[in-house]
């Protein structure tokens, strides 16, 4: 079966920038999450979905930070204007739903902001 | 709110030894407990985790963990540790009932041959 999968795997851009990261989460699966990786920091929930729907946002760190969920298969991540702050890994993830059930994440997109 | 300590950033360890990395959380209610291991430049695997029944879980490729509720740990073990164990690990909780994670700020593990 095919795992969490996310675009782009690497990615640089200028400071400024608009950022789009996407993600299809495994087939079946009706949560969705964003974390957001950094040294300092560690892993961070920045969002999640359940049946398409933002159940919590509080993670985002700022305005510049925007999520949506379309339909059950797709997700992006956007930032708009990208900072040097913003470099870091973002892994999307999925569970069955979110009664507990084990969360399964891709293998992340590496931001650099320069 | 839920939060996860894990005690040593960094761990460096000689090929078999054995290894065992420390995991407490803070929350008063019931958890589901993992960890999971992100070898380098690759995303988190779940390697182990506990929702009921026996404290003491196996996990894969040796690894098992040890979950003492009156201490609020979930400690990691592996009696020898491999060089392909290099890798950062990650211990996690959840409310139970729900799925998502709050983590603790990883342990790089340094296994040299």
């Amino acid at each position: 079966d095919a795992g969490v999968i996310q675009s782009p795997r690497h990615e640089v851009t200028e400071m400024g920038q608009e950022v789009t990261l996407r993600c299809k989460p495994i087939s079946g699966h009706n949560s969705l999450f964003w974390y957001r990786q950094t040294m300092m920091r560690g892993l961070e929930l920045l969002i999640y979905f359940n049946n398409n729907v933002p159940i919590d946002d509080s993670g985002m760190p700022e305005d510049r930070f925007s999520a949506k969920m379309p339909n059950a298969s797709f997700s992006t991540l956007k930032i708009q204007p990208s900072e040097p702050r913003d470099s870091a890994v973002y892994f999307c993830a999925s569970s069955r739903d979110l009664a507990g059930n084990t969360i399964y994440f891709g293998e992340g997109s590496w931001l650099t902001v320069v | 709110a839920q939060s996860v300590s894990q005690h040593n950033h960094h761990v460096i360890l000689s090929e078999a030894a054995s290894l065992e990395l420390g995991c407490n959380y803070s929350y008063g209610g019931t958890v589901n407990l993992f960890w999971y291991v992100q070898y380098p430049g690759q995303h988190l695997q779940l390697l182990l985790k506990y929702f009921s029944g026996d404290p003491l879980v196996k996990g894969i490729k040796g690894f098992e963990a040890e979950f003492i509720k009156s201490k609020f740990s979930f400690n990691l073990r592996k009696p020898s540790v491999q060089w392909s164990d290099t890798a950062e690990y990650f211990c996690a909780v959840s409310s139970a009932g729900y799925s998502t994670l709050t983590f603790g700020k990883g342990t790089m593990l340094l296994v040299s041959p």
